[in-house]
């Protein structure tokens, strides 16, 4: 089973819309989750660090569910520049990051 | 600007080659990491330095070996190179294990 695991998507929804992905992590012991984004094969970039009570970034909020092992991406008012792939990333032992192999979202016009 | 710089941007080598694949950071950031990222596989860790003087394996050290001579550089070296190592490579650096890991602009290499 992989460490990290998204539904790669694509997820296709038109500007203005809601927009929600979950990502599920194996290690019952993580500690630290992140979301990241990544355009075009360029380079990954921090989202938001998602913490235990859930967080909110302007359109973005994340969650993160203990119990069930998964942690949640929401992004409110979908503008064409949230077009991206968001990369799950969770510490899975004492030394590194894991990351998923990502969720595509594309806003169209 | 700060940030970290890899170099080059894009390399074609031909099998069983040698190639280094330079990383600089300026944040005086503690740890660095080596990824590589292939379609459909996300990003796996190759090598990893908690500290300057010390490497660790990642999940696919295989072909791949790194030094850590100082804080700044962390160069990964492909001592024979093969088809099987064609991808995208990103370097990264953090404070520490568990915190937000800032990214290279990646080097692109295709061995043929």
């Amino acid at each position: 089973r992989k460490e990290v695991e998204q539904d790669p998507g694509p997820f296709n929804v038109p500007e203005g819309a809601t927009v929600a992905f979950n990502c599920t992590y194996s290690n019952s012991a993580s500690q630290s989750f992140f979301w990241y984004r990544q355009d075009c094969r360029k380079e990954p970039k921090l989202l938001m660090s998602v913490y235990s009570s859930g967080n909110e970034d302007g359109r973005f909020t994340a969650q993160l569910n203990r119990a069930s092992q998964y942690i949640s991406l929401l992004i409110r008012d979908s503008k064409l520049s949230d077009s991206a792939t968001y990369l799950c990333v969770v510490n899975s032992n004492d030394y590194k990051l894991s990351f998923g192999a990502g969720t595509t979202v594309t806003v169209r016009a | 600007i700060a940030g970290i710089t890899q170099a080059p941007t894009s390399q074609i080598l031909a099998a069983g080659r040698r190639m280094t694949l330079r990383c600089t950071q300026d944040m005086r950031h503690n740890a660095m990491y080596w990824y590589r990222q292939d379609l459909g596989l996300g990003l796996r860790l190759i090598h990893y330095s908690n500290t300057a003087g010390t490497t660790g394996k990642g999940e696919v050290p295989d072909g791949y070996s790194v030094s850590r001579a100082n804080t700044d550089d962390f160069p990964l070296t492909l001592a024979s190179a093969v088809p099987s190592q064609t991808s995208v490579y990103f370097c990264a650096s953090s404070d520490s294990w568990a915190d937000t890991q800032y990214f290279g602009p990646g080097t692109r290499l295709t061995v043929l």
